[in-house]
C-alpha cells in the first residue's frame, strides 16, 4: 500500500535561514507528488507538484525515485512561510486525480 | 470565481444519528473528493465522484456514503454516527482529467458527535 511519511511534526527556523521539509513515500509505480500548504485561517491549497518542476514562493522540490523522497526546500525562509505543509501522493495511475494519500504534515514556524 | 463551498460549517450530532454534508464545487469542475481530517489520523481519503459516478473509494465502513448530482454538487452521508466520526470533513474539487492534479479545497464541515 502507498504511504507518505513526513518525519518532522514541527520545524522551527529563523528568518533568512534555509529550510527543508522532508517527505518520503512508498509506492511501487510512478507516483505523482504534491506539496499542499495551509496558512493560518486559510484553506488547504496546492503549493507545487513534481511534474511541473516549478518554483513557487521560492520553494522547490525534487522527486528522487532512488531515495523515494520529495523534500521541499527554500534557501531563505520568510516569516510568511509559517504554515502547515502536507506532502501528498496520487497513485491512481491516471484514473483518479481526486484521490491523494497525505502525510501527517509538518508545522513550519519561521521566527523573526 | 467562487471557491468550493461546504455546508453546514459546524454541526453537533449524537451517537446513532445520521448526517448529510453538502459540497458545491468550483464552476466547471466535474470531480469532487471527500476527506476526513482528524488529529490522530490526519487527512484520509473517503471517496471521489466524477460525472455522478463514484470513481474511487477509501477504506471506510459502509456507513459512509456519497453521491454526486448532475450539476456536480456532492453530498456525503454518515449513518449511525459513532464518537470516532467527530472530524473535519473536507471537500475538494478539480476538473478531474489527466494532468490537472490540483485539488481545490473547501473550508470543511466540522462534525462533533456526542
Amino acid at each position: 500500500a502507498q504511504r507518505v511519511t513526513q518525519p518532522e511534526k514541527l520545524l522551527s527556523v529563523f528568518k533568512g535561514a534555509p529550510v527543508e521539509l522532508k517527505c518520503n513515500y512508498s509506492y511501487s509505480g510512478s507516483p505523482e507528488l504534491f506539496w499542499y500548504v495551509q496558512y493560518s485561517r486559510q484553506r488547504l491549497q496546492l503549493l507545487l507538484r513534481h511534474i511541473s518542476r516549478e518554483s513557487i514562493k521560492g520553494f522547490t522540490a525534487d522527486l528522487n525515485k532512488g531515495e523515494t523522497s520529495f523534500h521541499l526546500k527554500k534557501p531563505f525562509a520568510q516569516e510568511e512561510d509559517s504554515a502547515m505543509y502536507y506532502c501528498a501522493l496520487n497513485d491512481a495511475g491516471g484514473t483518479s486525480y481526486g484521490k491523494l494519500t497525505f502525510g501527517q504534515g509538518t508545522i513550519l514556524t519561521v521566527h523573526p | 470565481k467562487a471557491g468550493v463551498t461546504q455546508t453546514p460549517r459546524y454541526l453537533i450530532k449524537t451517537r446513532g444519528q445520521q448526517v448529510t454534508l453538502s459540497c458545491s464545487p468550483i464552476s466547471g469542475h466535474r470531480s469532487v473528493s471527500w476527506y476526513q481530517q482528524t488529529p490522530g489520523q490526519g487527512l484520509q481519503f473517503l471517496f471521489e465522484y466524477f460525472s455522478e459516478t463514484q470513481r474511487n473509494k477509501g477504506n471506510f465502513p459502509g456507513r459512509f456514503s456519497g453521491r454526486q448530482f448532475s450539476n456536480s454538487r456532492s453530498e456525503m452521508n454518515v449513518s449511525t454516527l459513532e464518537l470516532g466520526d467527530s472530524a473535519l470533513y473536507l471537500c475538494a474539487s478539480s476538473f478531474g482529467g489527466r494532468g490537472t492534479g490540483e485539488l481545490f479545497f473547501g473550508e470543511g464541515s466540522r462534525l462533533t458527535v456526542l
